[in-house]
């Protein structure tokens, strides 16, 4: 069976520095990753996400993460923090069980981010 | 407007009462999905439907049930609400091996 885990729970911040957000995913088969964040009393918006292309996938307000297959790992990178980074943010897999068409979350890992 | 609509967006009942939470899309796809959310959770998927004919248990179903009147409307009803259902609820719909969209959220609280 498939499986997602964020390593960090929560992580802490200044703005200005990099941001690192874990991914390490288990599956025996070639899945689609995604990143989801959700600020806060907010709907899930889609970061970016891996579906087999290029290893190294871009995604919006400059977050980007990198399909490591041998680490099994995607994770969320950033280089520069902002204050309107602040909010949950979930790893994603799609699961073979239902022919690649329903997904598995991660827990979540909140960000916080101080002045 | 919204690709993922759900109504209502916050609802507050008693134990025992039969609750409907409604989904509608425009994105034209068949593959719609069924979520609830609890703080350091995540989502978890409750229900799934890839055509109007087409119903799937995920992996919380007990005590919900669906309905998908049409290829854009997907329901979810809770027969009889109990506090343990208190929680986010999410529609999404997209397709196989690719993303999906999320409505807004509908926040139920059962008391």
């Amino acid at each position: 069976a498939q499986s997602v885990t964020q390593l960090d729970s929560h992580v802490s911040v200044s703005e200005g520095t990099p941001v690192l957000l874990r991914c390490n995913y288990s599956s025996s088969y070639s899945p689609s990753l995604f990143w989801y964040v959700q600020h806060p009393n907010k709907g899930l918006q889609l970061l970016l996400k891996y579906t087999s292309a290029a290893t190294l996938v871009k995604g919006i307000n400059g977050f980007e993460a990198e399909f490591k297959k041998s680490e099994t790992s995607f994770h969320l990178t950033k280089p520069s923090a902002h204050m309107s980074d602040a909010a949950e943010y979930f790893c994603v897999v799609t699961s073979p069980n239902s022919g690649y068409s329903t997904l598995t979350f991660g827990k979540g890992t909140m960000l916080l981010v101080s002045p | 407007d919204a690709d993922v609509t759900q109504t209502p967006r916050n609802r507050i009942t008693k134990t025992g009462k039969r609750i409907m939470l409604e989904c509608s899309q425009t994105k034209g796809h068949d593959r719609m999905y069924w979520y609830r959310q609890d703080p350091g959770l995540g989502l978890r998927l409750i229900y799934y439907s890839f055509d109007v004919k087409d119903i799937n248990k995920g992996e919380i179903s007990d005590g919900y049930s669906v309905s998908r009147q049409a290829q854009a409307k997907f329901s979810l009803s809770l027969e009889s609400a109990i506090p343990n259902q208190t929680a986010l609820y999410f529609c999404a719909t997209g397709e196989q091996r690719n993303e999906q969209f999320f409505g807004p959220g509908t926040r139920l609280t059962v008391l």
